[in-house]
């Protein structure tokens, strides 16, 4: 089993519609993360979690919300999808303040 | 604001080194990262360099910084078609959300037969 599991792997919305994206993660580390990859442009953070108590936005936070459900899981909510939110949406985890980071293997989701 | 840039393409014959290039911004990163990235999947750590180094070889892999110039590259000696993928330059840094990495574009490597 992979030790940063992401669900599902590929998921196509309406414009409108209310979707969450999974991570759960066995390696144990308190420090989660939500990225987006949009071509040309890298990863760019959306929300973190240093533990279950602790949520932070990143730089994109607009239009997603998050949910600590425990330490092994983190999931990432679009409220109301729109077609700008299309994009390959990463998990990753760390247990150092400087990485690394684990990635899971992504969720592309395309809003039509 | 925090900047890694690279270039998005590069291209080599196999059996050729190939040289990726990064440059980032802030002089207080600890940690500097190479991250591959193959079709479909996520982002693996290929190899990392503590900013108090010049140089780390790994196998095949060759990580050198010029913290002077804020300039990383990775050398892939002896390239083959296996390592036909998008490589990713990351500074570990903190910033105003606390604590990030940074991710350069990515650069999208080819390997010609």
């Amino acid at each position: 089993d992979a030790d940063v599991t992401q669900t599902p792997r590929n998921r196509i919305t309406k414009t409108g519609k209310r979707i969450m994206l999974e991570c759960s993660q066995t390696k144990g580390h308190d420090r989660m993360y939500w990225y987006r990859q949009d071509p040309g442009l890298g990863l760019r953070l959306i929300y973190y979690s240093f533990d279950v108590k602790d949520i932070n936005k990143g730089e994109i936070s607009d239009g997603y919300s998050v949910s600590r459900q425990a330490q092994a899981k983190f999931s990432l909510s679009l409220e109301s999808a729109i077609p700008n939110q299309t994009a390959l949406y990463f998990c990753a985890t760390s247990d150092l303040p400087r990485g690394p980071y684990t990635f899971g293997s992504g969720t592309r989701l395309t809003v039509v | 604001g925090e900047d890694v840039e690279q270039s998005l393409f590069l291209s080599v014959r196999e059996g050729d080194s190939s040289v990726i290039n990064c440059t980032y911004t802030d002089s207080s990163s600890t940690y500097l990262y190479w991250y591959k990235q193959e079709p479909g999947a996520g982002l693996q750590l290929l190899t990392y360099i503590f900013s108090n180094m010049d140089m780390k070889q790994d196998q095949r892999l060759t990580v050198l910084l010029n913290k002077k110039d804020k300039h990383l590259s990775l050398r892939i000696a002896d390239t083959q078609t296996g390592d036909s993928a998008i490589y990713f330059c990351a500074e570990s840094l903190v910033d105003n959300y606390g604590q990030n990495f940074v991710f350069g574009p990515g650069t999208r490597l080819s390997v010609l037969p």
